[in-house]
């Protein structure tokens, strides 16, 4: 059974940084790209960044670029999401999602339960 | 950049056909996903690369796309369809994803 277990998410101030992990379990971990995406409170999906299965190649949004870095480590089954300088416009539940392709980006077929980020003063 | 724009809402009878539009420019020359999301859960996949379902969805789950418009069917639509639907594609032109502004289901 494909797991996702996301994990530190807080209440952190504007400026600050935070580091979301993304536990993989359930199917070959090195063989799939890897996705975050985000939901505001009340709002509809949004991408943020994906990585492919050997981060040959990788992506953002425009909103985090610049601020926001993915990363994953094969040996450990994680993927990461560095997201340093944080807004408030930051703040949303963060899903870890895998793709269905490893070196293409096609669908996303497994979600994680999300984490929740909230900047705020 | 790529747009998808999805109708708020809809609204459909027990029983009856629910079909959930998506928008934007060539998206036919696209591949569009869909997801289902009921609340206080996470996103499920319902269809992938245009018309496929995944393992485990229901049969009466069906998308199209062509031209400007891709679509998702719920055929004899039951309670448990009521969720919000987005529907997602890949813009070349910025290498990003997008996602469509997301789709009330309403089974009354």
């Amino acid at each position: 059974e494909v797991q996702l277990v996301e994990s530190g998410g807080g209440l952190v101030q504007p400026g600050w940084s935070l580091r979301l992990s993304c536990a993989a379990s359930g199917f070959t971990f090195d063989a799939y790209a890897m996705h975050w995406v985000r939901q505001a409170p009340g709002k509809g999906l949004e991408w943020v960044s994906g990585v492919t299965f050997n981060s040959a190649y990788i992506a953002y949004a425009d909103s985090v670029k610049g601020r926001f870095t993915i990363s994953r480590d094969n040996a450990e089954n994680s993927l990461y999401l560095q997201m340093n300088n944080l807004k408030p416009e930051d703040t949303a539940l963060y899903y870890c999602a895998k793709d269905g392709s490893g070196s293409s980006w096609y669908e996303f077929d497994f979600w994680g339960q999300g984490a929740l980020v909230t900047v705020s003063s | 950049s790529l747009e998808l724009t999805q109708p708020p809402s809809v609204s459909v009878s027990p029983g009856q056909t629910a079909s959930i539009t998506c928008s934007g420019d060539k998206l036919g020359d696209k591949y569009v996903y869909w997801y289902q999301q009921k609340p206080g859960q996470s996103p499920v996949l319902v269809i992938y690369r245009d018309t496929k379902r995944p393992s485990g969805i229901p049969e009466r789950f069906s998308g199209s796309n062509s031209g400007n418009t891709a679509t998702l069917t719920i055929s004899g639509t039951q309670a448990m369809d009521e969720a919000d639907y987005y529907c997602q594609a890949w813009d070349r032109s910025t290498a990003h994803y997008v996602f469509g502004t997301g789709t009330k289901i309403t089974v009354l």
